[in-house]
């Protein structure tokens, strides 16, 4: 079964600075990365997807993928309060059928003005 | 704004109730989820449906869980037999196609079993 493990638990940056997360991921055959946002008393709302290794960038998120390492990671650039939220990787078992997604439990951004 | 849309919201029942939700995904997205949302964040896939049709899901908890897609009707996620152990955020997402593409989630349904 595939395992998701998401650090930090939880992140305090002041405002205009960088947040990093971090994810790794059990299952070598693994395809297709995701993070998602959930501000308080929403659903998950999709940042980005990496499906190759290397960097993706998006405005003032970058995500980082490395297969071989298990790891994957989002940096958010310039942080803004209206950032903080919950973070959550997910992942895409191999051989998935109907786009099943597994979800790390998550990291607590929190953005100090 | 989500454009999938959960309703009630908040759902309050006691032990032993049935509990109901509801789920109308976006539209021309014929693949809709349900997961569960426990208090630790943690998320657990339920069940999956492309159309009417059941794509995949979990053994539904012994049977108290059903869940729907009917033709022209929203989705539905029903607990037959509510447990204190039910309770979480219940999530509903749609996606265009069952290959590798985003989900789209709802706010959810807040249930509390009592």
């Amino acid at each position: 079964q595939q395992k998701v493990q998401q650090s930090p638990e939880s992140l305090i940056v002041p405002e205009g600075g960088m947040a990093s997360l971090n994810c790794t991921f059990s299952d070598r055959n693994s395809q297709y990365f995701w993070w998602y946002r959930q501000h308080s008393g929403e659903g998950p709302k999709a940042l980005m997807s990496i499906f190759s290794n290397g960097d993706k960038k998006e405005g003032r998120f970058t995500a980082h993928l490395n297969k071989a390492s298990l790891h994957v990671s989002l940096h958010i650039k310039d942080s803004q309060p209206s950032d903080s939220a919950l973070y959550f990787c997910a992942v895409s078992p191999f051989g998935s059928s109907g786009n099943k997604l597994i979800f790390g439990i998550g990291t607590l951004l929190s953005v100090k003005p | 704004n989500s454009k999938v849309i959960q309703t009630p919201r908040y759902l309050v029942k006691g032990q032993g109730q049935k509990a109901k939700m509801r789920c109308i995904p976006e539209k021309g997205h014929p693949v809709v989820f349900w997961y569960q949302q426990n208090k630790n964040n943690e998320f657990k896939f339920l069940i999956n449906f492309q159309n009417q049709e059941v794509l995949q899901q979990i053994d539904m908890t012994e049977k108290r869980f059903s869940a729907e897609c009917p033709s022209n009707s929203p989705c539905s996620l029903e607990i037959q037999s509510s447990e204190a152990g039910d309770s979480a955020l219940y999530l509903c997402a749609s996606t265009p196609t069952p290959s590798q593409n985003t989900l789209y989630f709802g706010a959810g349904t807040r249930l509390s079993v009592l």
